[in-house]
């Protein structure tokens, strides 16, 4: 089975540039998860898709960032314009989702974006 | 709001002891709780899910404890190799679409 696919694995850019990331979830997960994980803290949750509705976005700078999960597949993170505090990895994960307590929302991790704003 | 703590930030062992590492959360209300392993460059890798109903999990050299009342979970890891050396995360589930709040991970070194 394939896992979470991301790509590009490395970006630079400078400050005011825009960038985007795409991920592609594992096949048949229905849950697809953005996660900012800045060097030596635990990733932080960005936005959560529900097939191609969004659960959660409560921690997306909507000033800046914006996500799309088109046709509740692959989906693409943008960020317009880059600040240097954006420097982080940015982590896609997937689930299977469902309304349930169970291992339903295990979630699967991509290798990252590493994104460094010059 | 869920706060997930772990400590220490750090941790050096020689090859053969046994790894210990202790993770809190603030609030007792979670579906379940997971720990990852991160190596540098790499994304995360799930090693254990406790259910909240549960007390531990055990898998090949890693055991994973979780007191949901005291807020705690232990990750043990038996007999260190250096290809144990990685940074350990945990994090719980808070709510029913799955959403995790991490924490932010003891970095590991299996000196042999």
């Amino acid at each position: 089975e394939a896992g979470v696919a991301q790509s590009p694995r490395y970006k630079i850019i400078e400050k005011r540039q825009s960038v985007a990331f795409w991920c592609n979830p594992i096949s048949g997960h229905a849950t697809l998860y953005w996660y900012q994980q800045i060097l030596g803290q635990g990733p932080k949750l960005l936005i959560q898709f529900q097939n191609n509705g969004v659960v959660d976005d409560s921690q997306l700078p909507k000033d800046r960032f914006s996500a799309e999960r088109l046709k509740g597949v692959d989906s693409t993170l943008k960020i317009q314009p880059a600040k240097l505090e954006d420097s982080a990895v940015y982590l896609c994960a997937s689930s299977l989702g469902s309304n349930g307590g169970g291992t339903e929302y295990e979630q699967y991790f991509g290798p990252g974006t590493r994104l460094t704003v010059t | 709001k869920q706060e997930v703590t772990q400590i220490p930030a750090a941790l050096s062992v020689p090859e053969g002891e046994n790894l210990v590492l202790n993770c809190s959360f603030t609030d007792s209300a979670i579906y379940n709780l997971q720990w990852f392993r991160q190596d540098p460059g790499k994304g995360l890798t799930s090693l254990l899910l406790i259910q909240s109903s549960q007390r531990e999990q055990t898998s090949g050299r890693l055991n994973a404890s979780l007191d949901k009342s005291s807020g705690r979970s232990t990750l043990y890891i038996a007999a260190s190799q250096p290809g144990d050396s990685a940074t350990y995360l945990c994090a719980v589930r808070t709510d029913s679409w799955g959403k995790l709040q991490f924490g932010a991970g003891t970095q590991v070194v299996v000196t042999p």
